[in-house]
């Protein structure tokens, strides 16, 4: 079982639709959560992070991050053609001395106009 | 500031050759990383420098990979007889000292393809 699960989707949403991407994971000790955009053939950006458990809101997104239950999700408003693009969430656990991110596998997500 | 600069984007390979690629971080950050990205999935590190000193590998990096970055600046992965499992993105990515939660920055990457 990976340490990070993700639902590779496609996910097709038509444009102005409230997007829901979500992630479940299994260590304990992560502490660091974040959204990442990935366009094809680019690397990936950075949307959002959170530090442990609550909200963060930036714009049309909203992160989430409920540790007790070890589910995360990042929300888009107002959704455009141009946040089509694969969404990777990312966790890291510094305390533990790995300074490495593990990623889940990407969100295929689809804004139809 | 440009980003991360890598290069080249992409790179096409006999199995068994050597391949190296570079990576130029954006300038006032000590630390850099390499992952490895294959289709559907998420980036894997590879591993991790804090200015010259490379201080984490991951179990990914075989005894066929080494990566430097002899003066805490650029650094390069370098990839020896190839094999065609190696064929993936191969993405650089800084951070600043500072930065305590990694916000990382990526390049777009060098795209490798083994025949």
């Amino acid at each position: 079982q990976k340490e990070v699960e993700q639902d590779p989707g496609p996910l097709s949403v038509p444009e102005g639709a409230i997007v829901s991407l979500n992630c479940t994971y299994s260590n304990s000790a992560f502490q660091y959560f974040m959204w990442y955009r990935q366009y094809s053939r680019k690397g990936p950006e950075l949307l959002m992070y959170t530090y442990s458990s609550g909200n963060k809101e930036d714009g049309r997104f909203t992160a989430q991050v409920d540790k007790s239950s070890k589910y995360i999700s990042l929300f888009i408003r107002d959704s455009q053609p141009s946040d089509s693009a694969t969404y990777l969430c990312a966790m890291s656990a510094p305390d533990t001395g790995r300074r490495a991110l593990t990623f889940g596998s990407g969100t295929r997500l689809q804004v139809q106009p | 500031d440009t980003g991360v600069s890598q290069n080249p984007r992409h790179k096409i390979t006999k199995r068994g050759q050597n391949v190296t690629f570079r990576c130029d971080p954006i300038s006032e950050h000590n630390r850099l990383y390499w992952y490895r990205q294959t289709l559907g999935q998420g980036p894997e590190f590879l591993t991790y420098f804090q200015n010259e000193a490379q201080l984490e590998k991951s179990r990914l990096l075989s005894d066929r990979f080494s990566a430097e970055r002899p003066k805490g600046s650029f650094s390069t992965l370098e990839i020896q007889r190839t094999e065609q499992g190696d064929s993936a993105m191969y993405l650089c990515a800084s951070s600043s000292r500072d930065n305590v939660n990694e916000k990382l920055f990526f390049g777009s990457g060098t795209q490798l393809s083994v025949l």
